[in-house]
């Protein structure tokens, strides 16, 4: 298994830009999960799917950040307009619901100027 | 709700010292499950164990242990003759059993190793 694949791994963008990350989780596995990485707030949880469905989407920022998951081995995170404070590290990870054990990918940085 | 304490924020050792790592959580939920995550300096999250909260074994794999004692709610992670290669960031994390439940992390420790 290739793992959750996420891309890009670097992200480098102008404010205001739109920008989409994407990822792919293990085949399988029915929950995904968007976290973001920061130094100041270190990780945190942004939204998860379980069988495609958003279940908690309260980590979410604001308005600026959706994500969707339109088939079971796709999902996308949407920043529109990006600003300079949403650089960070965004994970995705997959999951089996009732199995407890997450597996990361390997992260997209973003850098918004 | 959940949460993980992770005091250190970072421990400098000397190769071949053993080093603790500690991990104290809150949760009400009866049933549980911790972990453990490396975070190497290229940047990836690796897994490193997966303990449920009825099984209080101690676990050893190699030069890692981790011991399990839900009298103190601590879940702590030691690695024994610390190499340069084990410097890293270590999460540890809970995840409940009450419905729909997501992963909640600590700060981390940031360990470093010097030759």
């Amino acid at each position: 298994d290739a793992g959750v694949i996420q891309s890009p791994r670097h992200e480098v963008t102008e404010m205001g830009q739109e920008v989409t990350l994407r990822c792919k989780p293990i085949s399988g596995h029915n929950s995904l999960f968007w976290y973001r990485q920061t130094m100041m707030r270190g990780l945190e949880l942004l939204i998860y799917f379980n069988n495609n469905v958003p279940i908690d989407d309260s980590g979410m920022p604001e308005d600026r950040f959706s994500a969707k998951m339109p088939n079971a081995s796709f999902s996308t995170l949407k920043i529109q307009p990006s600003e300079p404070r949403d650089s960070a590290v965004y994970f995705c990870a997959s999951s089996l619901a009732d199995r407890g054990g997450y597996t990361f990918g390997s992260g997209t940085r973003l850098t918004v100027v | 709700a959940q949460k993980v304490t992770q005091a250190q924020t970072e421990i400098s050792v000397v190769e071949k010292e053993d080093v603790t790592l500690d991990c104290v959580y809150e949760t009400r939920d009866t049933t549980y499950y911790l972990f453990w995550y490396k975070q190497p300096p290229s940047g990836e999250l690796v897994f490193l164990i997966r303990r449920n909260s009825f099984d209080e074994q101690n676990e050893i794999s190699g030069r890692y242990s981790w011991n399990f004692q839900k009298s103190t709610s601590s879940f702590n992670f030691t690695i024994t003759a610390s190499q340069v290669v084990d410097s890293a960031v270590y999460f540890c994390a809970l995840r409940g059993d009450t419905g729909f439940q997501k992963l909640v992390f600590g700060t981390g420790t940031r360990l470093l190793v010097s030759p």
